[in-house]
């Protein structure tokens, strides 16, 4: 069984100012994968990044980075230089061998202009 | 199609009516999986399919709901004497498999309303 938490139900950031989202997680899975979504109003779940969890290097995907901490099963999402488009949902999420992914409650981030 | 097309956009319901809400996965995707997500909530896991094969079907609410797969392609979730509380979001993704890990691809859902 896994489990998601997201504490933090909303953010805001100043365009071009960077932003960290909070995950914490549980699970039972020696090899599993964790991720951030981005949900938009358009209700479409697109994947902004993956980590396995058996690579120590933080994963990075141009402007989104993760800190992921496996002893303290935290994966905290950094956006850097945000932008308005970044305004969204985010939801963190976990999946083991069954690929059935478990997702947290998510958060809003609203980017300021 | 590009991606993962999901019909209807929208659906009203009257309580107790049937519903059926359709998934279109992107070609050649053999896993298929149905989420449902509430108002302000997360999506939760519904079920999963592998080609025509349901593997596993322990998130499904009740027995109104059922899900099928018949020729391993397109998807239907079926819901029978639909209740307020089944309205929600209900999302529908498809996976590849290549050499960097297992890749879902979510279409935009349906959003059902039950009144």
């Amino acid at each position: 069984a896994q489990t998601v938490t997201q504490s933090q139900p909303e953010m805001s950031v100043q365009e071009a100012e960077t932003v960290t989202l909070s995950c914490t997680y549980d699970t039972s899975e020696n090899n599993y994968y964790l991720f951030w979504y981005k949900q938009p109003p358009s209700r479409q779940m697109i994947l902004v990044i993956r980590q396995e969890a058996y690579k120590q290097q933080n994963a990075t995907e141009n402007r989104f980075s993760v800190n992921f901490q496996k002893a303290a099963k935290s994966f905290s999402l950094k956006i850097s230089d945000s932008q308005l488009g970044d305004t969204a949902m985010y939801f963190c999420a976990c999946t083991g061998a069954n690929s059935k992914l478990t997702f947290g409650k998510g958060i809003t981030l609203s980017v300021r202009p | 199609g590009a991606g993962v097309s999901q019909s209807p956009r929208y659906k009203v319901a009257k309580r107790g009516q049937d519903v059926a809400l359709r998934c279109d996965p992107i070609s050649g995707h053999v896993s298929l999986f149905w989420y449902q997500q509430a108002l302000g909530q997360g999506p939760e896991f519904l079920t999963y399919f592998q080609n025509e094969a349901q593997l596993d079907k322990s998130g499904l609410p009740s027995d109104r709901f059922f899900a099928e797969r018949p020729e391993g392609s397109v998807s239907t979730l079926k819901i029978q004497r639909t209740q307020q509380e089944d309205s929600a979001v209900y999302l529908c993704a498809s996976s590849s498999l290549d050499e960097s890990g297992e890749k879902l691809f979510f279409g935009s859902g349906t959003q059902l309303s039950v009144l």
